[in-house]
């Protein structure tokens, strides 16, 4: 069974630094690509970053661009969202999300149940 | 700021059915496929629809999708109240190199 587990939520004063993970199991992490997705409170989704299999390769959502930074660690089966000058509209909860690839098709398939980050003085 | 835009709400009585569409709002940002995601009340997403009308195994065929031109549409037939949850479409765009999501939709079965 694939899992996705997000951990290193909290309360993080405005300008500060915070760095989320998520812990993969059930299937070969190395293989797939993975995404950051946040949800503000009362809010709709947001994509905020995508990492290749490999970690070679990354995408940002403007709103985050410069100041994320997504990685990974394939021998330890996990994801990282490094988030530096953080902003009160940067409160949401974050998501780990896995993309499944079948030929030409990709989308993301599993979801973790998310991560609270607060960003608040 | 979102580039796909979803009506805010849907609602139907139960066993009925409804639509809810997803436009972008350029032709040129380079969305060929879409997916749809159901979102339970304090749950996570889960994915309905991908490729703009497949359907992963176990999402049951009262889910359907199609996609035209820069609009796509999610439709659920035989509506239950299982179904009163926050939708939606999502789709990578190649011509701007990120992912982007519709700006959702409330359905509530009356």
């Amino acid at each position: 069974e694939v899992q996705l587990v997000e951990s290193g939520g909290g309360l993080v004063q405005p300008g500060g630094s915070l760095r989320v993970s998520c812990a993969a199991s059930g299937f070969t992490f190395s293989s797939f690509e993975m995404n950051w997705v946040r949800q503000a409170p009362g809010k709709g989704l947001e994509w905020v970053s995508h990492i290749s299999s490999s970690g070679n390769t990354m995408y940002y959502a403007d709103s985050v661009k410069g100041r994320f930074t997504i990685s990974r660690d394939n021998a330890k089966n996990s994801l990282y969202l490094q988030m530096d000058s953080l902003r009160g509209e940067d409160t949401a909860v974050y998501y780990c999300a896995r993309t499944y690839c079948s030929g030409t098709s990709c989308y993301r398939d599993s979801w973790g149940q998310g991560t609270l980050v607060t960003v608040s003085s | 700021q979102s580039v796909l835009t979803q009506p805010p709400s849907v609602s139907a009585a139960p066993g009925q059915k409804v639509t809810i569409s997803c436009s972008a709002s350029s032709s040129n940002i380079g969305i060929n496929y879409v997916s749809w995601y159901q979102q339970l009340p304090g749950t996570a997403p889960k994915v309905l629809i991908y490729d703009n009308n497949k359907r992963p195994s176990g999402i049951p065929d009262r889910f359907s999708g199609s996609k035209s031109g820069t609009s796509a549409t999610l439709g659920i037939t035989g509506l239950q109240t299982g179904d009163e949850a926050d939708y939606y479409c999502g789709a990578w765009s190649s011509s701007l190199s990120v992912y982007v999501f519709g700006t959702g939709t409330k359905v509530t079965v009356l």
